[in-house]
């Protein structure tokens, strides 16, 4: 099974800060890799899929980056409705493993 | 528009079986892999199963062996039978399309 470690587990920043998430495979992944913002009582919903792919919809701040076993979530400039928990998932094998979650709070 | 409605959930004893169903709309369910993920409360989220377009499937481990997928291609639903149902099952469920959209999820809870 691939393992996904994602940090931090937990950011306190501010509104307009540029803040970066990483998750890391412990074998690859083939780049089927994907980005969740979860808001609390809601459903997971979709950022970024083919590590780098912006879901449709999705604002241009939110990057996905990265390759192999190495992979990385940028906000650019962080804005009020961003503050949620973040996952990311690998889709290349079953189990469709989850990263632990980075809860993003307000400083 | 894609949308995607779980139900089936509720409270069942230690032990009980219950089946969730997620019934889509907009597309067509054989045409996409379909997943079940949980999520228990205050923690993150739990892949649990999936159904490729080619029927099969696969599981985690900590259902292995207790739960089926299956998906009925004439009412466009996947399906997700949880069998011998342990405390540690409870959860909210969702049902995703590939890697998304999701589902609102539908709460299951074992207790006696």
């Amino acid at each position: 099974d691939i393992q996904m470690t994602q940090s931090p587990s937990s950011l306190s920043a501010s509104v307009g800060d540029r803040v970066t998430i990483t998750c890391r495979a412990s074998q690859s992944t083939n780049n089927y890799l994907n980005w969740y913002q979860q808001k609390p009582g809601k459903a997971p919903k979709l950022l970024i899929y083919s590590a780098s792919s912006l879901q449709s919809g999705v604002p241009s701040r939110f990057t996905g980056s990265g390759s192999g076993t190495d992979f990385t979530l940028t906000i650019s400039s962080l804005q009020p409705e961003d503050f949620a928990t973040y996952y990311c998932q690998q889709s290349y094998s079953a189990p469709h493993t989850f990263g632990q979650g980075t809860n993003l709070e307000i400083k | 528009e894609v949308q995607l409605v779980e139900s089936g959930g509720g409270l069942i004893q230690p032990g009980g079986s219950l089946r969730l169903s997620c019934a889509a709309s907009g597309f067509t369910v054989s045409s996409y892999y379909m997943s079940w993920v949980r999520q228990a409360p205050g923690k993150g989220l739990e892949w649990v199963s999936v159904i490729y377009t080619g029927g099969s499937t696969a599981f985690a481990d900590s259902v292995k062996g207790r739960f089926i997928i299956s998906r009925d291609n004439s009412k466009n639903t996947v399906y997700l039978q949880m069998n011998s149902l342990r405390a540690e099952d409870t959860a909210v469920y969702y049902c995703v399309r590939g890697v998304g959209p999701w589902g609102q999820g539908t709460l299951v809870t074992v207790s006696s």
